[in-house]
């Protein structure tokens, strides 16, 4: 089955303790990325990469890392979570070009 | 102006009405579109592209004007099952997609 797999589904988590979420996908996509969502903001993107090795800022990188070392898998590294990157989280892969995108199934993140 | 705009709603309405939704978009090289399904909590779906001609898929319609550089979605008969935000998405020249708020929509029985 086309996928795109996220883990973990639900993370509490402290200020300042490093995490990461994991994205994952299928359909040998080229393009992945990854997008918060708040109430009221729509979906934001944070970073994107359009193959492996190379990745770009989003709209709101700050706060954030990713690494694309293989074309499947693009994490999503948080190094110092703070209470305002408290946000539901989703990956997305598509092929390059302007072809639709397939979403993870999220990652709610509580940061205290 | 933001990218991509849509009214927030809530549209609350009853089983069997009409419902449109609009979606306007500010780069006028935008070169494709897409309406996508948001169910509370849920990852977004995609519920239909949107080309030139318009396109239609069962009781749902979209359409696109370039011209006023918006895109609607048309929902005829309404189905308590069709209550979600319904996100719109604009394809930019490089590429990049961008996407509205979204506009939420209640069926009620």
């Amino acid at each position: 089955e086309a996928q795109v797999t996220q883990n973990p589904r639900y993370l509490i988590t402290v200020t300042g303790k490093k995490l990461t979420v994991t994205c994952s996908q299928n359909m040998n996509h080229e393009y992945m990325s990854w997008y918060r969502q708040d109430p009221g903001l729509g979906l934001r993107q944070i970073y994107y990469s359009m193959n492996v090795e190379v990745t770009d800022k989003g709209d709101v990188p700050e706060g954030y890392k990713v690494s694309r070392k293989e074309k499947r898998n693009f994490p999503l590294i948080l190094e110092s979570p703070s209470p305002n990157q408290t946000s539901l989280y989703f990956c997305a892969s598509r092929r390059d070009g302007p072809y639709e995108q397939y979403f993870g199934p999220g990652t709610r993140l509580t940061v205290t | 102006r933001k990218e991509v705009e849509q009214d927030p709603g809530p549209f609350n309405v009853p089983e069997g009405a009409t419902v449109a939704f609009n979606c306007t978009y500010s780069n006028s090289a935008s070169q494709s579109f897409f309406w996508y399904r948001q169910d509370c909590r849920k990852e977004p779906k995609l519920l239909m592209s949107v080309y030139s001609s318009g396109n239609e898929d069962g009781r749902f319609t979209a359409q696109l004007n370039r011209a006023s550089q918006y895109i609607s979605l048309l929902i005829r008969d309404s189905k308590l099952s069709d209550s979600a935000t319904y996100l719109c998405v604009v394809n930019l020249e490089n590429n990049d997609m961008r996407f509205g708020a979204g506009t939420r929509l209640t069926v009620k029985p």
